[in-house]
């Protein structure tokens, strides 16, 4: 079972142009969010995260909006460039503290000049 | 701050062969977290160990272990390979291990690979 729903699972955009990728869960436990970036034989690298306290959190061109009531948020990169082509992954993770991350099943953003 | 480091970056191996990964935290995190990302399934949790204690642990089988060092370091080992258990195996490092989640930092992975 999908902890968390991310889509698209693709994704083209032109250069300057936003893109917006959407993920949502069902674990009202959960209450540490993360976004993350991985290129092709590459980690995951750790973007931006959010907690429920917030409506939105931004980090230069890169934006996460959460909406608690409706169990959704997502990750929003604004003026694209092809150097965000990569995989993005959504991540939720619960109050036990426990470092387990329930992941997303990634968005391939391109980002086309 | 060095980042974390994974050995071997690619092994090959074949079936009922058993292997040992390794991870070397971000120095001063004392919580290491294993993955397994594959194509079908995705990124998911194996097991995390903090102060050479395993916390919790994903849904894998039991020929899935681990253990960490007094150094922080980590090692996870698989017994019996499948040909299902190909996969990239990355490691995340934390700060530590609490009430509060705490920022994941991966590794580069290892990419094994079952004959």
């Amino acid at each position: 079972q999908q902890q968390v729903k991310q889509s698209p699972q693709s994704l083209i955009v032109q250069k300057g142009g936003i893109s917006i990728i959407n993920c949502a869960y069902e674990n009202t436990a959960f209450d540490y969010f993360p976004w993350y970036q991985q290129f092709p034989g590459k980690g995951p690298a750790l973007l931006i995260a959010i907690r429920p306290d917030v409506s939105e959190k931004k980090e230069g061109r890169f934006t996460i909006s959460f909406n608690k009531s409706a169990k959704q948020f997502s990750l929003h990169i604004m003026d694209s460039q092809p150097g965000d082509s990569a995989t993005y992954f959504c991540a939720a993770a619960d109050q036990t503290g426990a470092n387990n991350l329930f992941f997303g099943t990634g968005t391939r953003l391109t980002v086309i000049p | 701050k060095a980042g974390v480091t994974q050995t071997p970056r690619y092994l090959i191996k074949t079936r009922g062969q058993q292997v040992t990964l390794s991870c070397s935290p971000i120095s001063g995190h004392r919580s290491v977290s294993w993955y397994q990302q594959t194509p079908g399934q995705g990124l998911q949790f194996l097991f995390e160990y903090f102060s050479e204690t395993q916390r919790n642990k994903g849904n894998f089988p039991g020929r899935f272990s681990g253990r960490q060092f007094s150094n922080s370091r980590s090692e996870m080992n698989v017994s019996t390979l499948e040909l299902g258990d190909s996969a990239l195996y990355l490691c995340a490092s934390s700060p530590r291990s609490g009430r509060l989640t705490n920022e994941q930092f991966f590794g580069p992975g290892t990419r094994l690979t079952v004959l």
